[in-house]
């Protein structure tokens, strides 16, 4: 049973758009959660995290929110630009410090 | 500085052969995390090394086993294959043994069984 869903495999968003990732988890216990960015042929590197005492965190384009009572959060990346296009990773750490992580997405940043 | 090295970045075995992937952490870095990525499962925690010692297992079949070494490189052995282990294996490496967002990743073995 996973515990963290991302449940659009694939998202396709003009350039300059805002473009929602989306990411739902079943274990109240996660307070941790982090989004990574993967590339082909290369590992996913850290993009934003957030604590469950925060309900946004913001880095320039990026913005995660967390709903905890809906156990879900959204990474909002705007405006999109091609060099978004990538796959996103929803991970939530548990009390092992050990990451559970979503399925992914793939964004497509269309021109 | 150099990022995290695999080897090999491609493999090809049949089942019932086992398989040795190799993993070179950052310089510095002590903490070495095995990871496998299927289509649709994401990734799946395999296990986690710190200072030569096993930290963290995931749940995976006792097929699966790891070792680190003094120099913090690590490997991974699957023996037995089977046709599901057929997956990319990525490795991360960090400073140290908490703060999972510092990890950095490897680009991964794609290993193929027929």
């Amino acid at each position: 049973d996973q515990q963290v869903k991302q449940n659009s495999p694939s998202l396709s968003v003009q350039e300059g758009r805002i473009s929602i990732l989306n990411c739902d988890y079943t274990n109240s216990m996660f307070d941790y959660f982090l989004w990574y960015k993967k590339y082909p042929a290369e590992g996913p590197t850290f993009l934003i995290s957030i604590s469950s005492i925060k309900d946004k965190n913001e880095d320039g384009r990026f913005t995660v929110f967390l709903n905890k009572s809906a156990k879900h959060l959204s990474l909002h990346i705007v405006p999109s630009q091609p060099g978004d296009s990538a796959v996103y990773f929803c991970a939530a750490m548990d009390s092992n410090y050990q990451l559970i992580w979503g399925a992914g997405t793939k964004l497509i940043i269309k021109p | 500085k150099a990022g995290v090295t695999q080897t090999p970045r491609y493999l090809i075995k049949t089942r019932g052969q086992q398989v040795t992937l190799s993993c070179s952490p950052i310089s510095g870095h002590r903490s070495v995390s095995w990871y496998q990525q299927t289509p649709g499962q994401g990734l799946q925690f395999l296990f986690e090394y710190f200072s030569e010692t096993q930290r963290n297992k995931g749940n995976f079949p006792g097929r699966f086993s790891g070792r680190q070494f003094s120099n913090s490189r690590s490997e991974m052995n699957v023996s037995t294959l089977e046709l599901g282990d057929s997956a990319l294996y990525l490795c991360a490496s960090s400073l140290t043994e908490i703060l999972q967002e510092t990890q950095y990743f490897g680009p991964g073995t794609r290993l193929l069984v027929l």
